[in-house]
């Protein structure tokens, strides 16, 4: 099965920092995509790709930028934390758009104090 | 922009009752309606997926579309208590996926 890992699984940040959530996959994915997650809710759509070195915003990219240096690597910055951006973030890819599935990472959980 | 609603929100039925949730969008455009589940603490993981009007049996489940009507459907067969989770349905047409909200799905013993 496809693998997407995330890293780190778990990261406790301060107001006003800066954060950097990371996202591998080896499954020669085009699309890569980043959501959150609040407690007991659905995914909201932050950023997505479709080729390395281009970054399209989704529903919520508010405080939030994204970079895709290679077709293998996507990841999330959060220049400055605030406490509204404690989540769950997921990271997914998928090799073609529309019929294939989403394969997900296990998720990062942020905590912003 | 994709609207994508679900219901209910939450639902609880007993061990081997038959449930149904509901999923509408507003692109016309879709072309693959996906379900998927996330159970608790965990990634979520593709369910099954249909692209034309009409429905598809896997095993437990069947997806009902219609795309007239915006609207798709999952329907579970003798519920198990494994199959209880936060339910998300996707319809996707382009690089954008946009998922609904969820219905979180308690089947008790």
């Amino acid at each position: 099965e496809a693998a997407v890992t995330q890293s780190p699984r778990s990261k406790v940040a301060v107001t006003g920092g800066k954060v950097t959530l990371s996202c591998h996959q080896t499954n020669n994915h085009d699309y890569m995509y980043w959501y959150r997650q609040d407690t007991g809710h659905g995914l909201r759509l932050i950023h997505y790709s479709y080729v390395a070195d281009s970054t399209e915003k989704g529903d919520i990219p508010d405080g939030y930028k994204a970079s895709r240096p290679s077709q293998e690597n996507f990841s999330l910055i959060l220049e400055l934390a605030s406490l509204s951006q404690t989540a769950v973030y997921f990271c997914a890819s998928s090799g073609q758009i529309s019929n294939e599935r989403l394969f997900f990472g296990h998720g990062t959980k942020l905590s912003v104090l | 922009q994709q609207n994508v609603q679900q219901s209910p929100e939450s639902l609880i039925v007993p061990e081997g009752a038959r449930t149904s949730l509901n999923c509408t969008f507003s692109d016309s455009a879709s072309q693959y309606f996906w379900w998927y589940r996330q159970h608790s603490g965990k990634a979520p993981k593709a369910l099954m997926s249909i692209f034309s009007n009409g429905e598809k049996e896997e095993g437990r489940f069947t997806i009902h579309l219609n795309k007239a009507s915006l609207h798709f459907s999952l329907h579970i067969r003798d519920s198990q208590p494994s199959d209880s989770a936060l339910y998300l349905c996707a319809p996707t047409g382009g690089y954008k996926v946009v998922f609904g909200s969820g219905t979180r799905l308690l089947v008790s013993p």
